[in-house]
């Protein structure tokens, strides 16, 4: 098993641009979830999914849209790239309590 | 929401030295987990401890649910358990709300 990718490990945006960040999991675990880490500062929740087509709003959603088409991936859109949107983007999936983390996506807006 | 604060914000260490991190939260939780975020920026779950005691290795945790804290011990500290401890935690009936993580102990092992 692979666990949790994410693709690109770095971006460096304009702002205004837009890109959407890939994650996969090859797991079959039904929770999906994004959280962003700012420095000094432990995960805060972006967004989740309980299951393929549904999503619902963590604690930072503005900015970010997410979709589920699949089990296995769950995409990070940003629209309109901000600098407050600098920050290290991590994907999990989850089987009971249990959390599974990807190694993280650098992003830098300018 | 629910609070999370870790303690102490940062720790410094010599190899061999023993340690203890307190993670104390706000609400009643049926989940908690530790994680440790290597240096190169890696989260690796270490527990879920929602209460009681578990021991892997040279690490062990303690959750008192009634008292709404838990710790991390690490004995026998070498360089490689350098990074940031996270605790966090999930709330009793909160669904899939996702985990409330707090702002970690930031550990240093010096050889």
């Amino acid at each position: 098993n692979a666990g949790v990718t994410q693709t690109p490990k770095f971006q460096v945006l304009k702002t205004g641009q837009s890109m959407t960040l890939q994650c996969a999991q090859d797991m079959n675990h039904e929770y999906m979830s994004w959280y962003r880490q700012d420095p000094g500062m432990g995960l805060r929740l972006i967004h989740y999914s309980v299951g393929a087509g549904i999503t619902d709003q963590g604690e930072v959603p503005n900015g970010y849209n997410v979709s589920r088409s699949t089990t296995e991936d769950f995409p990070l859109r940003l629209l309109s790239a901000a600098p407050s949107q600098t920050s290290v983007y991590f994907c999990a999936s989850r089987t009971g309590r249990t959390q599974y983390f990807g190694p993280g996506t650098r992003l830098l807006v300018l | 929401g629910i609070q999370v604060e870790q303690s102490p914000p940062d720790l410094i260490l010599q190899e061999g030295a023993n340690s203890t991190l307190r993670c104390n939260f706000s609400d009643s939780v049926n989940n908690l987990q530790w994680f440790h975020q290597n240096p190169w920026g890696q989260l690796i779950n270490l527990f879920y401890i929602p209460s009681g005691t578990k021991q892997n290795g040279r690490l062990s945790a303690t959750t008192v649910a009634t008292e709404r804290y838990s710790l991390l011990y690490i004995s026998s500290s070498q360089t490689t358990d350098s990074g940031v401890y996270f605790c966090a935690v999930e709330l009793t009936g909160g669904g899939a709300d996702g985990l409330t993580f707090g702002k970690g102990t930031h550990l240093i092992i010096q050889p």
